[in-house]
């Protein structure tokens, strides 16, 4: 079974510029996350999604952050205009339901973002 | 205070070890999960527990919902168990992906 399919896997951009990270979940996944992980802290989750409709984005810095899951497959995160401190691993995750018990999360290996 | 706390936050073992890393809890829960995060790579799920024990190879997971703590257990450990392990918790109310995560334990395994 295919995993979590994220890209790129690394960006380097400079501060004020867009960047942009596609997920590709699990098939058949109906929640997908992406979360972002700080050097040196656990993730915190961004954004989830149950098929194409959003769950939870209250951590979501939406002046900057954007994500969409158009057709309740694959998904998009958008940082415009990024900032030093949003250098970090972007994390993407699906689960056929959600977190609850039985329902383990799968991960992706993630997508490192430095802004310089 | 943190809601997950994890001890030790480092931890060096020599190979064969019987290693133990501990997870507490300050909120309720419907699931603790134990993570493992190698360097430059995501990260891999490797237990979901609500109660009582799992097993995976040498791998052992154990939860205490009343005393709310959890420990994972490696048995003859091996250098490629050199990784971050963590320990998240999804609680009660909100949404479903809102784990609540430990800020891991980076354990070494010496050969």
């Amino acid at each position: 079974e295919a995993g979590v399919a994220q890209s790129p896997r690394y960006k380097i951009i400079e501060k004020r510029q867009s960047v942009a990270f596609w997920c590709n979940p699990i098939s058949g996944h109906a929640t997908l996350y992406w979360y972002q992980q700080i050097l040196g802290q656990g993730p915190k989750l961004l954004i989830q999604f149950q098929n194409n409709g959003v769950v939870d984005d209250s951590q979501l810095p939406k002046d900057r952050f954007s994500a969409e899951r158009l057709k309740g497959v694959d998904s998009t995160l958008k940082i415009q205009p990024a900032k030093l401190e949003d250098s970090a691993v972007y994390l993407c995750a699906s689960s056929p339901r959600g977190a609850l018990s039985g329902n383990t999360i799968y991960f992706g290996e993630g997508s490192w973002l430095t802004v310089v | 205070k943190n809601e997950v706390e994890q001890s030790p936050q480092n931890l060096t073992a020599q190979e064969g070890e019987f290693i133990t890393i501990n997870c507490s809890y300050s909120v309720g829960i419907s699931a603790l999960h134990w993570l493992q995060q190698h360097p430059g790579g995501g990260i891999v799920s490797l237990f979901m527990l609500s109660s009582g024990k799992k097993k995976h190879g040498r791998l052992i997971a154990t939860i205490n919902i009343q005393e709310k703590h959890s420990s994972l257990h490696i048995t003859a450990s091996h250098p490629r168990d050199s990784a971050v392990y963590i320990c998240a918790v999804s609680g009660y109310g909100g949404s479903q992906g809102n784990l609540i995560f430990g800020k891991g334990t980076k354990l070494s395994v010496k050969p």
